[in-house]
């Protein structure tokens, strides 16, 4: 069966040092894969997502990038953080479809509470 | 573009009481709806789906019919739990490749004993 792993699961740290949020996917080939930040009492808001390695397409221009050096890796970074990045980041897969059809359902990780200071 | 709208929370309800949580969509085409649940610390999960108009998904004692006319996926639920208290996204799937996942700013809902 698939499954996603996503960490560390809780994250404090100072405005102005480098992020690395890591995520990778098992059981699957060629998955979609996607970064998420839901900021407190707010909804989800897309980040990123990648149909392949090296893809990546982004959905909010910010300080944050994001990387995909293998199949199912998923890598989310900064330089340098602001307070503004502090939030619970998501990563999530689906299965990679053909364009025109629609997609099943995205399968979440467990998420990691950011806490910018 | 595509958007979904949610009913703002949070809701509080007691235990045994009717659920609904409003749910409405604008998208082109014929997009999936999706109702995901995120209890408190946890990442999200699919609670229930439709894939086409006049469907009805459900779980776990949830329901939604995919309306067309109206353009809705309303969550229902006729007695709900304490262990239901969670955050639940309505979301629509639109037919497009890669990004495709569009979701609704969540409602909270707390079920008390």
């Amino acid at each position: 069966s698939q499954t996603i792993h996503q960490w560390p699961a809780t994250l404090v740290q100072p405005v102005g040092s480098p992020l690395s949020l890591e995520c990778t996917v098992e059981g699957t080939s060629n998955p979609n894969l996607y970064w998420y930040r839901q900021a407190a009492g707010r909804g989800l808001q897309l980040l990123f997502y990648s149909v392949g390695i090296g893809q990546i397409s982004s959905e909010v221009p910010q300080n944050l990038s994001a990387s995909r050096p293998q199949d199912r890796q998923f890598i989310l970074s900064s330089k340098k953080l602001l307070l503004s990045d502090s939030g619970f980041y998501l990563c999530a897969w689906s299965v990679r479809r053909l364009p025109q059809t629609t997609n099943e359902k995205l399968f979440f990780g467990s998420g990691t509470q950011l806490s910018v200071l | 573009g595509n958007s979904v709208t949610q009913m703002e929370g949070p809701v509080t309800l007691s235990e045994e009481a009717f659920l609904t949580i409003n749910c409405t969509y604008t998208a082109t085409g014929y997009p999936s709806l999706f109702w995901y649940v995120q209890y408190p610390g946890e990442g999200l999960q699919l609670l229930l789906k439709a894939t086409k108009a006049d469907d009805k998904g459900s779980n776990k004692g949830f329901e939604a019919t995919y309306r067309k006319e109206t353009t809705s996926f309303h969550l229902e639920k006729g007695s709900v739990q304490v262990s239901d208290s969670a955050v639940y996204f309505c979301a629509l799937s639109r037919n497009n490749y890669g990004q495709n996942f569009v979701f609704g700013p969540g409602t909270r809902l707390s079920v008390l004993p």
